[in-house]
């Protein structure tokens, strides 16, 4: 399996205070990826990473912010939570070879009362 | 832009039975095609993968191919187990930049002994 843990894994917050989720990797894979996964939807990007320091959005950013001061570590923030952002976040790694498989953390659920 | 549409679940099975589930895609340029497979309370695990068409993935007995004329990769098994309950995602990704994915909603799949 591939060496990705996340923390917290589970978290109860307030609406309005700001959350920090952490991906940490041991494969150093050159990229990285946040996504949100609720019922009806499957998984979407919130977030991506392409190296240290290069991040972009993905198709649900508003809200989100990252950051990537090490190839092993990739932040979530959401700056001050929402009831819409409780959800399972999973990071994603991928090498940048074999086509472009992902591989996923064991995932972080958040609850935004 | 991208698209995976995925056939709606849940599926109920009973053990040994024969398992299709459908999956198409829109996509520009030439896609790699991608099943996952999310058991409860994990992150995704990469089941297959092709990567041109008429190429045919297949791990632990499961197998889909890769069908440029129709758009499609639909997921089969011949004789599912209890152990094969979980969701399933079909996923692609384009030949361009940053390996970005594109999932499916994801069907359920529950097989009863």
């Amino acid at each position: 399996d591939a060496g990705i843990t996340q923390s917290p894994r589970h978290k109860v917050t307030e609406t309005g205070t700001p959350v920090t989720l952490r991906c940490h990797q041991t494969e150093n894979h050159r990229y990285m990826y946040w996504y949100r996964q609720d019922p009806g939807h499957g998984l979407r990007l919130i977030h991506y990473s392409y190296g240290v320091k290069d991040t972009d959005k993905g198709e649900v950013s508003d809200g989100y912010s990252v950051s990537r001061s090490k190839t092993e570590d990739f932040l979530l923030t959401l700056e001050s939570a929402t009831s819409s952002q409780t959800s399972v976040y999973f990071c994603a790694i991928s090498p940048g070879t074999d086509y472009y498989e992902q591989y996923f953390g064991p995932g972080t659920r958040l609850t935004v009362t | 832009g991208n698209s995976v549409t995925q056939m709606e679940g849940p599926v109920t099975l009973s053990e040994e039975a024969f398992l299709t589930i459908n999956c198409t895609y829109t996509a520009t340029g030439y896609p790699s095609l991608f099943w996952y497979v999310q058991y409860p309370g994990e992150g995704l695990q990469l089941l297959l993968k092709a990567t041109k068409a008429d190429d045919k993935g297949s791990n632990k007995g499961f197998e889909a191919t890769y069908r440029k004329e129709t758009t499609s990769f639909h997921l089969e098994k011949g004789s599912v187990q209890v152990s094969d309950s979980a969701v399933y995602f079909c996923a692609l990704t384009d030949s361009g930049g940053y390996q970005k994915v594109t999932f499916g909603t994801g069907t359920k799949l529950q097989v009863i002994p």
